[in-house]
């Protein structure tokens, strides 16, 4: 069965500093994997996603993630952390097989900016 | 174009009672998936319709169930309501569904359950 395995359930970095949220996967098939991001009462928003090709992949808001097949990592990274990046962020990845687009979520990392 | 939009946006319920939660796709969207998000089991896939058809259905047991109408506008259902079902319940539309395609999400309806 598939899986994504987000380490870290809080991050806390200062305003500048560098971004970094981990997940890690397990597919038995190539995975398709995405990053979300949740801000308080809100829905999901796309940060960016990866399915075949070139593996560092990036998205909106200065984010971008590095698939790497050996490790079976996908970890978000971004340069220099901004207040208004303080939310929560789901790893996922879409489950295999079929028409199907359900996703599976992980646990979510909430991130937290100091000033 | 407009997003996603579902309504109501915040809901209380008692126990026992039932609830309809509608969601709005973005025009030209015809899959239409729901996700439970509670702090403790996190986001959950409900089911996903496709063209009034449910193409999928995740772990959840028969108090849940969902239609989809010809303009592809989506409703789920909720009977009997127990305390554990107080979630934000999220809505997610794309094209023609597929593993490869972006989901859009609305901002949720958010439900009670007292």
């Amino acid at each position: 069965a598939q899986s994504v395995t987000q380490l870290g359930s809080h991050v806390s970095v200062s305003e500048g500093a560098l971004v970094l949220l981990r997940c890690n996967y397990s597919s038995s098939v190539p995975p398709y994997l995405f990053w979300y991001v949740q801000y308080p009462n809100q829905g999901l928003q796309l940060l960016l996603k990866y399915t075949t090709g070139a593996t560092l992949v990036k998205g909106i808001n200065g984010f971008e993630a590095e698939f790497k097949k050996s490790e079976t990592s996908f970890h978000l990274t971004k340069p220099s952390a901004h207040m208004s990046d303080a939310a929560e962020y789901f790893c996922a990845v879409s489950e295999k097989g079929g028409a199907t687009n359900k996703l599976i979520f992980g646990t979510g990392t909430l991130l937290a900016v100091q000033p | 174009k407009a997003g996603v939009t579902q309504t109501p946006r915040y809901l209380i319920k008692t126990r026992g009672q039932q609830v309809t939660l509608s969601c709005s796709p973005i025009s030209g969207h015809r899959s239409v998936s729901w996700y439970q998000q509670t702090p403790g089991q996190g986001l959950q896939f409900l089911f996903e319709y496709f063209s009034e058809t449910q193409r999928n259905k995740g772990n959840f047991p028969g108090r849940f169930s969902g239609r989809q109408f010809s303009n592809s506008r989506s409703e789920m259902n909720v009977s009997t309501l127990e305390l554990g079902d107080s979630a934000l319940y999220l809505c997610a539309s794309s094209s023609a569904g597929g593993r490869l395609e972006t989901q859009y999400f609305g901002p949720g309806t958010r439900l009670l359950v007292l």
